[in-house]
């Protein structure tokens, strides 16, 4: 069965350091999430995308953060200066179409730990 | 804004029902979903119903909506151990694409 796969699994970063997250999504789908989830908190919508570019982002996306697919296969979230607060499970999720009635499929979620 | 609210834990016997419950507060919502994460897992869909629709069965899972209270409810008929999870009730905010979750319940099957 096709699935959403991230890597790593966990990664130790220092404050400070750029940290790219990594997410290959379903092969023919179309739109493509990251959601967060700091620990005993909720899972938050961070950003959707679509047809190369971001489709909607929530005000915790900020000028630190970028996503990309830069080869048709990968998608990536980075974060340019880690700060202790951005340490949380980094949910990476696709969908075959954009509505609201489509499953969107996610990844186990990488651990982000900021020391 | 929006936001969505459970119970966080819930323990039943093997066999017995369980029910989680959810409240939202987005009454523009056109779907609410169920998703399950099992340890060391994603976050798997269940189910999910149109907000026009009253109940939703599929096999053991019952989905009831009360849209005037808000209310959402899953339950699992005759709940196996390999139920143990963390529930996660979510909405769709403002009829986009961008899900908002509740915090999750930790469903606890006693043998």
């Amino acid at each position: 069965e096709p699935e959403v796969t991230q890597t790593p699994s966990h990664q130790v970063t220092q404050m400070g350091q750029e940290v790219i997250l990594r997410c290959v999504p379903i092969s023919n789908h179309l739109y493509f999430y990251w959601y967060r989830q700091i620990l005993g908190q909720k899972v938050e919508f961070l950003v959707s995308f679509y047809n190369n570019e971001i489709s909607e982002k929530s005000e915790i996306f900020d000028d630190q953060f970028s996503v990309e697919r830069p080869d048709g296969s990968n998608f990536t979230l980075k974060i340019r200066s880690t700060k202790l607060e951005d340490s949380a499970m980094y949910f990476c999720a696709s969908s075959p179409t954009g509505t609201m009635n489509t499953e969107a499929f996610f990844g186990q979620g990488t651990r982000l730990t900021v020391v | 804004g929006e936001d969505v609210e459970q119970s966080l834990f819930l323990s039943v016997r093997e066999g017995d029902s369980s029910v989680i419950n959810c409240t939202y507060t987005d009454s523009s919502s056109t779907y609410l979903y169920w998703y399950k994460q099992e340890p060391g897992a994603g976050l798997q869909l269940l189910t999910y119903i149109f907000s026009n629709m009253d109940m939703k069965q599929d096999q053991r899972l019952t989905v009831l909506l009360n849209k005037k209270d808000k209310h959402l409810s899953l339950r699992i008929a005759d709940t196996q151990t390999g139920d143990s999870a963390i529930y996660f009730c979510a909405e769709n905010e403002d009829s986009s694409y961008k899900l908002i979750f509740g915090s999750g319940t930790r469903l606890l099957v006693r043998p």
